[in-house]
């Protein structure tokens, strides 16, 4: 199945940028999503299709997607943005796989 | 506004069984895609189920790690989600979020209800 890999935890001063990464074979050719989950919150859709960011998104949340890395970068990092954040491919072939990434403690300094 | 509740979460034995809604408003069940997401405690998140729309044919799919045990449905008279759960086992212990699908090209979350939390334990 496939697997995607993020770091266990980031952390940054506010003000500066945080890049969070997502590996996956070739995961270049497919759309990544990320949600942003803070404590006993439900995740929220910051970035989807790779680079797209839903309506009431921050233009501080932007995304990547090339090789085998997908990126999620954060610029001006403010304190709210502390949280868990998650990367997700979904393969709707046959048998609607779905793979999140194991999720990245994302701490401001 | 788009919103989904769900309920039916609760302490249940191992090998027993649950039912959890989700009761949607701002949209409707029949002609959007929905899914099943789960978070065991202090871990990431994991895809459990899925189901098309009404247009689509209303096909079903489950993770490996349900399948067999875990059924999703919906009844669109009452606008609402189900996850059936039958023989459960203590790893199924986990916060169980209903979130609707894109109908974009691609396929991913925009919306997700705030979850129920269900503890499988003797």
């Amino acid at each position: 199945s496939y697997v995607l890999t993020q770091p266990p935890s980031v952390s940054v001063a506010p003000g500066q940028t945080a890049r969070i990464t997502c590996g996956g074979n070739n995961i270049g050719g497919k759309s990544v999503h990320w949600y942003q989950q803070k404590p006993g919150q439900a995740p929220v859709l910051v970035v989807c299709d790779d680079w797209e960011r839903p309506s009431g998104i921050p233009e501080r949340f932007s995304g990547s997607n090339s090789g085998n890395t997908a990126t999620l970068t954060i610029s001006r990092v403010e304190a709210g943005d502390e949280a868990d954040y998650y990367c997700h491919v979904w393969d709707s072939g046959s048998d609607h796989r779905c793979v999140f990434g194991g999720g990245t403690k994302l701490t401001v300094l | 506004e788009v919103q989904l509740v769900e309920a039916g979460g609760g302490l249940v034995q191992p090998g027993g069984s649950l039912r959890l809604s989700c009761a949607a408003s701002g949209f409707t069940v029949s002609t959007n895609y929905m899914s099943w997401v789960r978070q065991a405690p202090g871990k990431g998140l994991e895809w459990v189920s899925f189901i098309y729309n009404d247009y689509s044919g209303g096909s079903t799919y489950h993770a490996d790690s349900v399948r067999g045990r875990f059924t999703i449905s919906r009844d669109n008279s009452k606008n609402t989600l189900y996850l059936e759960m039958d023989s459960l086992r203590t790893e199924d212990t986990a916060t169980y979020y209903c979130a609707r699908v894109s109908r974009g090209g691609t396929y991913y979350f925009d919306y997700w209800g705030q979850g129920t939390l269900v503890t499988v334990s003797s």
